[in-house]
């Protein structure tokens, strides 16, 4: 089973607009943590907002917030008046301890390209 | 602070080659993870490093692969003999002492070409 799965490959939305980029994550773990990346097409991976499994309230980061609904294990991440500057691919990902280990690797999703059209 | 170092950030190789690629993490972490993004996808765990230990590298290749973080000295991710599914994005992140992060902190990654 997939552990991120992100089901739109794409998105458009107008400048100015908010969008919500879903994300659904499968986990029997307590603790967690959720990510959002940014990758725009130079390559490097931005770091938007975080989100930990035990945080009662949805996390904020300027434009971006996160709608963490945990029952329904879900992490959309939302997009306040949308900038041309915001076109890339975004990606969520999961953190896990694996506790054989101390692991604390990220599961990313296959991403979702956001086009903002002026 | 400098952030993670990853160098080189470009690099082709001809098939049966060898590929070199090295990550200085931020400094004062001591804790190293590799992640390939093969075209179209998102990332995937390889390999997390201590110094001089190897503490998983469930999702390296059995072959071919190997990764190493010296004492002294960058981390390094050695590809042998390269082929043409190996080209990829090679990321590294680096991280403090587990459990004190909120997150990891990625390097610009190495974009390898296998020609």
């Amino acid at each position: 089973a997939q552990k991120i799965t992100q089901t739109q490959p794409g998105m458009f939305v107008q400048e100015k607009e908010a969008v919500t980029l879903d994300c659904t994550y499968d986990t029997s773990d307590q603790s967690y943590g959720l990510f959002w990346y940014k990758q725009p097409s130079s390559g490097e991976m931005i770091f938007l907002i975080y989100q930990g499994s035990y945080d009662e309230q949805n996390a904020t980061e300027g434009r971006y917030s996160l709608n963490f609904q945990k029952a329904r294990k879900s992490a959309n991440l939302v997009i306040s008046a949308s900038q041309l500057g915001d076109s890339a691919m975004y990606f969520c990902a999961m953190r896990e301890v694996n506790m054989d280990t101390g692991r604390r690797a990220l599961t990313f999703g296959s991403g979702t390209r956001l086009q903002v059209q002026p | 602070n400098a952030g993670v170092m990853q160098n080189p950030r470009h690099l082709v190789r001809r098939r049966g080659q060898e590929a070199r690629l090295r990550c200085s993490p931020m400094k004062g972490h001591s804790h190293v993870y590799w992640y390939r993004q093969l075209p179209e996808e998102g990332l995937k765990f390889m390999v997390y490093l201590q110094k001089e230990n190897i503490i998983d590298e469930s999702g390296m290749p059995k072959e071919r692969f190997s990764a190493e973080f010296p004492k002294e000295g960058p981390s390094i991710l050695r590809i042998q003999q390269v082929v043409r599914g190996d080209s990829a994005a090679y990321f590294c992140a680096s991280s403090p002492s587990p459990g004190t992060e909120r997150r990891p902190y990625f390097g610009p990654g190495t974009r390898l070409t296998v020609t």
